[in-house]
């Protein structure tokens, strides 16, 4: 099945430590997102990238990196200078490039709790 | 700027009850996108609907529709005889149409159906 997986589903961090989320998907897509989700406040962009070994900061960008050496991967690292890192975390991807503004598939998320 | 408004932040309805779930949005841009996901508890979004700003018909899909009107900036989503498994957190959201463009989301709307 063509889809976006993301692990682990849960995820603890320990304060000062730093964790990477993965996001695999097979869908041939150019373009893969991730976002934030907290209660209350919608889903904000953390990072996006339009083709493999690129990648731009969304709106939230502070205390996360990625980076994008396959097509089909798009690994977040939160970093231990992200101050309030709990959050319901997706990654999402998209066509892309040439076909703009084409629904985005998303992945069924990871749960990052700080302990 | 951009912005989606969902000013309904939970309804709750007893099943087979008609449901709409509102939202607003603010760009500057004349061409643009809108879209409705699906968030259910499972956590990923399920992509419902992408209507153009040039298109402002009705659209019709089973139980769903949707009511665009570009007078009040409004995408307005109906759930005609709402069934339990309807419930889930749903989330409106917009894109520009020129160059690549990022998904600007609402806050969301959590429906509660109850048998």
């Amino acid at each position: 099945d063509g889809g976006i997986t993301q692990s682990p589903k849960y995820l603890f961090r320990k304060e000062g430590q730093n964790v990477t989320l993965s996001c695999e998907q097979n869908l041939n897509h150019d373009a893969m997102y991730w976002y934030r989700q907290d209660p209350g406040q919608g889903l904000r962009l953390i990072y996006y990238s339009q083709i493999v070994n690129d990648f731009q900061k969304g709106d939230i960008a502070e205390g996360y990196s990625v980076s994008r050496e396959k097509k089909e991967s798009f690994p977040l690292t939160v970093t231990s200078a992200q101050k309030n890192p709990t959050a319901f975390y997706l990654c999402a991807s998209s066509i892309g490039l040439g076909q703009l503004n084409t629904e985005a598939f998303f992945g069924q998320g990871t749960r990052l709790t700080v302990v | 700027a951009q912005k989606v408004t969902q000013a309904q932040t939970e309804i709750s309805v007893v099943e087979k009850e008609d449901v709409t779930l509102d939202c607003v949005y603010e760009t500057r841009d004349t061409t643009y996108y809108l879209f409705w996901y699906k968030q259910p508890p499972s956590g990923e979004l399920v992509f419902l609907i992408r209507r153009n700003s040039f298109d402002e018909q009705n659209e019709i899909s089973g139980r769903y529709s949707w009511n665009f009107q570009k007078s009040t900036s409004s995408f307005n989503f109906t759930i005609t005889a709402s069934q339990v498994v309807d419930s889930a957190v749903y989330f409106c959201a917009l894109s520009g149409a020129t160059g690549f463009q990022k998904l600007v989301f609402g806050t969301g709307t959590r429906l509660l159906v109850s048998p």
